[in-house]
């Protein structure tokens, strides 16, 4: 099974600031196989990035999706007060499909 | 407007059975996989599997093989997934989601559900 770490597991930010959140997998996956997904409380997740680094239908310009083989990142520039939430980072080159545990996201 | 639209919450014993559904409107149901997701209370989303309306081809991920079972229904634009054993352990809200195909080997889970909360408890 391949893991999925996401670091770190809160990120204090203040808006108007830029976020870095980190999924790295216990083996190689394909670029193509790597998504990012958002949560907010209450509410289902919302597809942000697939393929590493293709961002999803209405996703803005200031999430961005990088990387490959065992690491991988979610970049937000210029942090809104709505981009406060849990972000999951996703894996589905190798049976198990997996999902990191999540980065919460909070306001400083 | 495309949706799911997932059915209500459902308080159950341990032992007893349970089927809930997702019912698509506003795309072509049968021409798009269903995946079903797992999570658990302040825990993260684990994958159940996946289902093919139109040829209800079914891929489990081995934690639920055998645990619960994925159906669809064409008919009435519905995916279901069941359980005829719960455990306590099988309280978690439960996603469905639209499987999307990007091309060069990119999928995404681009419409969800909101969600059917099971508790399981004596």
């Amino acid at each position: 099974e391949i893991v999925l770490t996401q670091s770190p597991g809160t990120l204090y930010l203040s808006p108007g600031e830029s976020a870095t959140l980190s999924c790295r997998a216990s083996q190689s996956v394909s670029s193509t196989s790597l998504n990012w997904y958002q949560q907010k409380p209450g509410r289902a997740p919302r597809l942000l990035i697939y393929g590493a680094s293709n961002r999803a239908t209405g996703i803005p310009d200031r999430m961005s999706g990088s990387g490959s083989g065992t690491d991988f990142t979610l970049t937000i520039s210029r942090l809104e007060p709505d981009d406060f939430a849990v972000y999951f980072c996703h894996q589905y080159d190798g049976a198990p499909y997996t999902f990191g545990q999540g980065t919460k996201l909070e306001i400083k | 407007e495309e949706q799911l639209v997932q059915s209500g919450a459902e308080v159950k014993k341990p032992g007893e059975s349970l089927k809930i559904s997702c019912q698509a409107s506003g795309y072509g149901f049968s021409t798009y996989y269903i995946a079903w997701v797992r999570q658990m209370p302040g825990k993260g989303l684990e994958w159940l599997g996946v289902i093919y309306p139109s040829d209800s081809d079914t891929e489990y991920s081995p934690s639920f093989q055998g645990q619960v079972t994925i159906s669809a229904d064409t008919s009435i634009g519905t995916a279901y997934l069941q359980w005829t054993s719960l455990k306590a352990s099988d309280t978690a809200i439960y996603y469905c989601a639209r499987r999307i195909y990007y091309g060069s080997g990119s999928y995404g889970l681009d419409l969800w559900g909101q969600g059917t909360r099971v508790t399981v408890s004596s």
